[in-house]
């Protein structure tokens, strides 16, 4: 079965634009997590989507925002971007949201703010 | 908040050695999981194995195994007869049982760069 698709894989912005990244998890699965990934922080936790409703949010500022369909497609937004906006953006999907439910990621989209 | 710490920002091992990768977490809950992700070049998080925190039997996936030890807080990998296709950053996770796997998703550690010599 086909895995989490993350559209675009790269992406190049300008400061103060805003961008929607799009997460299409695994068929039946029903949680999406956004992580970003920087060589300065490392991986850090964005947010959590469950059944159309954000479940937990990392700590982030709120230019930071995302979605879920009906179809548990996910989308996340950044606006009036910044230079340390610029990162390698995951989605993972999860059948439930139990702790120990197996996350499974696609292969990113790659930020780059100018 | 829990934090997880991996010390080894690099390590080298000669193919078919044997190569152990380390990881300590700090947290007041007494129950979570833990977990080892692969992430090779092609950027895509790959779960090489999972270790429930009430389960004193270290969990093991074909060449790879644990050593978990709750009352230090650590939790390292094992990676016996090393193959090329290991060589990826190796990043150590913690995840809460609590309802809905917490709040705060994976806690990841910085990772460890893991290089194979042929």
């Amino acid at each position: 079965k086909a895995g989490v698709t993350q559209t675009p894989r790269y992406l190049i912005k300008t400061r103060g634009q805003q961008v929607t990244l799009s997460c299409s998890p695994i068929s039946g699965h029903r949680s999406v997590s956004w992580y970003q990934q920087t060589p300065g922080q490392g991986l850090q936790f964005l947010f959590e989507y469950f059944s159309e409703t954000q479940r937990n949010k990392g700590n982030f500022p709120g230019r930071f925002s995302g979605r879920q369909f009906s179809n548990s497609r996910s989308e996340m937004n950044v606006s009036t971007l910044e230079l340390g906006d610029s990162a390698l953006y995951l989605c993972a999907s999860s059948l439930d949201r139990g702790g120990g439910t197996e996350a499974f990621f696609g292969q990113g989209t790659r930020l780059t703010v100018v | 908040a829990q934090t997880v710490t991996q010390s080894q920002p690099e390590m080298s091992v000669q193919e078919a050695e044997t190569v152990t990768l380390s990881c300590t977490y700090d947290t007041s809950e007494s129950d979570y999981y833990l977990f080892w992700y692969k992430q090779p070049p092609s950027r895509q998080m790959i779960l090489v194995i999972r270790q429930e925190a009430y389960k004193q039997q270290n969990a093991t996936e074909n060449r790879f195994s644990v050593n978990f030890q709750k009352a230090a807080k650590s939790f390292s990998l094992k990676i016996s007869d090393s193959q090329l296709g290991d060589a990826a950053m190796y990043f150590c996770a913690y995840r809460s049982a609590a309802s809905g796997g917490g709040a705060d998703g994976l806690t990841f550690g910085k990772g460890t760069h893991l290089i194979i010599q042929p």
